[in-house]
């Protein structure tokens, strides 16, 4: 089945700093790759999504990448603000099947 | 609009007592519909999910299992709880294909 790899598990960066999260997967029929931001005590939500068609996605401070070959995906947070400070995880849905494979998460802290 | 419940929020319970934790999902049919744990506040480890009524997929071998009686209702059961029980438990719910999933709220279990 699915394995993803999360790294790092924590990451800590000044206000205004980029942040950049990396996750590689295991299927190489996964064709849908989301991120979700958890804050304390809450549900994940998603931030944004990449399906395998497309190498690049942004939307405003945040982007994701894409690269099949290598099985990996990233995402890249600009200009970080004390209120991206949250565990992100990626995540990747294999091929025909049902299953959403998440990594282990990344705890951001963005100090102001 | 799609809306997902999960009850209860917080549930505290004895070593050995059952455990039924329900889910169900309005506004949508035939959707993909998961189980995760949450250990330590960290990563999301999926534990069953289900692509219709029925059909039931265990990623991790365990004391818990799930059940699918209607398309939108999706319950969680143990017979027996242990203290590695605990944790927090997430309901998800997808269309089919490559769509984001939704979650719950979540149900903190503290077993005592």
């Amino acid at each position: 089945g699915e394995n993803v790899e999360q790294h790092p598990s924590t990451l800590s960066v000044q206000e205004g700093d980029s942040a950049v999260i990396k996750c590689t997967y295991s299927d190489s029929a996964s064709n849908y790759f989301p991120w979700y931001k958890q804050e304390l005590g809450k549900r994940p939500q998603l931030i944004i999504d990449i399906r395998s068609n497309v190498g690049e996605k942004k939307d405003q401070r945040i982007a994701v990448t894409l690269n099949k070959t290598a099985k990996h995906f990233s995402l890249h947070i600009t200009e970080t603000q004390p209120e991206d400070s949250a565990v992100y995880f990626c995540a990747a849905r294999g091929g025909s099947q049902g299953n959403l494979i998440f990594g282990k998460g990344t705890k951001l802290s963005v100090k102001p | 609009s799609q809306t997902i419940h999960q009850w209860p929020a917080t549930l505290v319970q004895p070593v050995g007592s059952p455990l039924s934790l329900e889910c169900t999902v309005e506004g949508t049919s035939n959707p993909n519909l998961y189980w995760y744990r949450q250990a330590a506040g960290r990563g999301l480890q999926l534990l069953f999910y289900s692509v219709g009524i029925g059909q039931i997929s265990s990623e991790v071998p365990q004391n818990l299992s799930a059940s699918r009686p209607q398309d939108r209702q999706f319950i969680l059961s143990s017979k027996k709880l242990l203290l590695s029980d605990s944790g927090f438990y997430l309901c998800a719910w997808s269309q089919q294909g490559d769509t984001e999933a939704f979650f719950g709220q979540g149900t903190r279990l503290t077993v005592v």
